[in-house]
């Protein structure tokens, strides 16, 4: 079964920590892609990473950070000295081609960043 | 370049009134998707065109739901006797179509229509 499983639901940290938010898959294809978008109190999904499943080379955007590793299925994400803007619902994606032409979602993780 | 848009913004109606969403996808974009989005829940796909073309129509909830696209461009979700358990964020992504199947695809999301049925 197609799967993607982000296990924390909620989680509070004050401006300037870092935070790392996990998303497992569960894929029993070989080719998939996975992405993050980020969702603000606004509502709109911003795109923020692709990555191919022949890819593992971490990546670095400014402050943010993902590590993918296809051995623990994981393709976590790092924010590195949050800010308040930062807060958002973050939603990890599965896609592969015997998806039915649906991204496979996580259940997202609410980011709460105290100033 | 202008996003993805989407209109109404918001929208009331009454129960068993009918209602029209409407997408505007990126320019030169071939691919269209629709979701909705429930208060507090993931994202619930809909359905998916390559250009006017919609593979797939299983997604769509029931036969409430129908959706067409036009000149490869304007996509509209219509819902037909609105029910109150259709009340959700109706969103709409396009992708450029620019590889060979669709799951490669990076999906860009517009700002989504909140409907609410009374």
């Amino acid at each position: 079964a197609q799967k993607v499983t982000q296990a924390q639901t909620e989680i509070s940290v004050v401006e300037k920590e870092d935070v790392t938010l996990d998303c497992v898959y569960e894929t029993r294809d070989t080719t998939y892609y996975l992405f993050w978008y980020k969702q603000p109190p606004s509502g709109e999904l911003v795109f923020l990473i692709r990555r191919n499943s022949f890819d593992e080379q971490n990546e670095i955007s400014g402050r943010y950070s993902w590590n993918f590793q296809k051995s623990t299925s994981s393709f976590n994400f790092t924010i590195t000295a949050s800010q308040v803007v930062d807060s958002a619902v973050y939603f990890c994606a599965l896609s592969e081609l015997d998806s039915n032409y649906q991204l496979i979602w996580g259940a997202g993780t609410k980011l709460i960043i105290k100033p | 370049g202008a996003g993805v848009s989407q209109s109404p913004s918001n929208k009331v109606t009454e129960k068993g009134k009918d209602v029209e969403l409407r997408c505007d996808p990126i320019s030169g974009h071939t691919a269209l998707y629709w979701y909705r989005q429930s208060l507090g829940q993931g994202l619930e796909f809909l359905i998916y065109f390559q250009g006017n073309s919609a593979p797939d129509k299983s997604g769509l909830p029931s036969d409430r739901f129908s959706a067409e696209r036009t000149g490869g461009s304007v996509s509209t979700l219509t819902i037909q006797r609105t029910q109150q358990e259709d009340s959700a964020v109706y969103l709409c992504a396009s992708s450029l179509g620019e590889f060979r199947n669709w799951y490669q695809e990076t999906q860009y999301f517009g700002p989504g229509t909140r409907l609410l049925v009374l």
